[in-house]
């Protein structure tokens, strides 16, 4: 069984809608969780940092974390087609520890 | 800046043959990354630098794989001999080391194919 997991998709939804992203991890000791985002033919870029329980928002962004159930989620609000991308989650054990470990990643299309 | 530059940005080359990707971090950057994206496995940690010392490479996959770092501006990532299995894109990736949030900052990736 992989530590992180994550619906590969793909995901497809109209624009304007409300995009779920969501990754489940097994092991309780990862405390800091990241979504990266990358386009095609491109290298990851970090979208949004959380470390605690609860939501963190960015624009139309929102990053969910539910140590609890091991569930992380990313909310994209009024989504647009510059959206369509694959959206990766990461988690690390503990701050200075540099190893991150991904999901498989989530293709997303908007469809405008 | 630049960014990390990685070079080639494609590769095809045959079965047995030797393959070096190149990367250059951003600088100032203290740590750097090798990773490896396919489809079925996602994107995996293959090794990684700080302050140009290797501190893990439980990621790579066998003794074909070698990574090097002789100073804080280049690294290079090689593989002898290649096989098919290898066909994949290869991402390097810096970070300052000190952020809270421990971005990495990947490059543009080479995408591998082994025939």
């Amino acid at each position: 069984q992989k530590e992180v997991e994550q619906d590969p998709g793909p995901l497809s939804v109209p624009e304007g809608a409300i995009v779920s992203l969501n990754c489940t991890y097994s092991n309780s000791a990862f405390q800091y969780f990241m979504w990266y985002r990358q386009y095609s033919r491109k290298g990851p870029e970090l979208l949004m940092y959380t470390y605690s329980s609860g939501n963190k928002e960015d624009g139309r962004f929102t990053a969910q974390v539910d140590k609890s159930s091991k569930y992380i989620s990313l909310f994209i609000r009024d989504s647009q087609p510059s959206d369509s991308a694959t959206y990766l989650c990461a988690m690390i054990y503990n701050f200075g520890n540099e190893k991150l470990t991904f999901g498989t990643g989530t293709r997303l299309t908007i469809i405008p | 800046d630049a960014g990390v530059i990685q070079s080639p940005r494609h590769e095809v080359t045959e079965m047995g043959q030797e393959v070096t990707l190149r990367c250059k971090p951003i600088s100032g950057h203290n740590s750097l990354f090798w990773y490896r994206q396919t489809m079925m496995r996602g994107l995996e940690l293959l090794i990684y630098f700080n302050n140009n010392v290797p501190i893990d490479d439980s990621g790579m996959p066998e003794d074909r794989f070698s990574a090097k770092m002789p100073n804080a501006s280049f690294s290079t990532l090689k593989i002898q001999p290649s096989e098919p299995r290898d066909s994949a894109v290869y991402f390097c990736a810096s970070s300052p080391g000190t952020s809270v949030n421990n971005e990495q900052f990947f490059g543009p990736g080479t995408r591998l194919t082994v025939l």
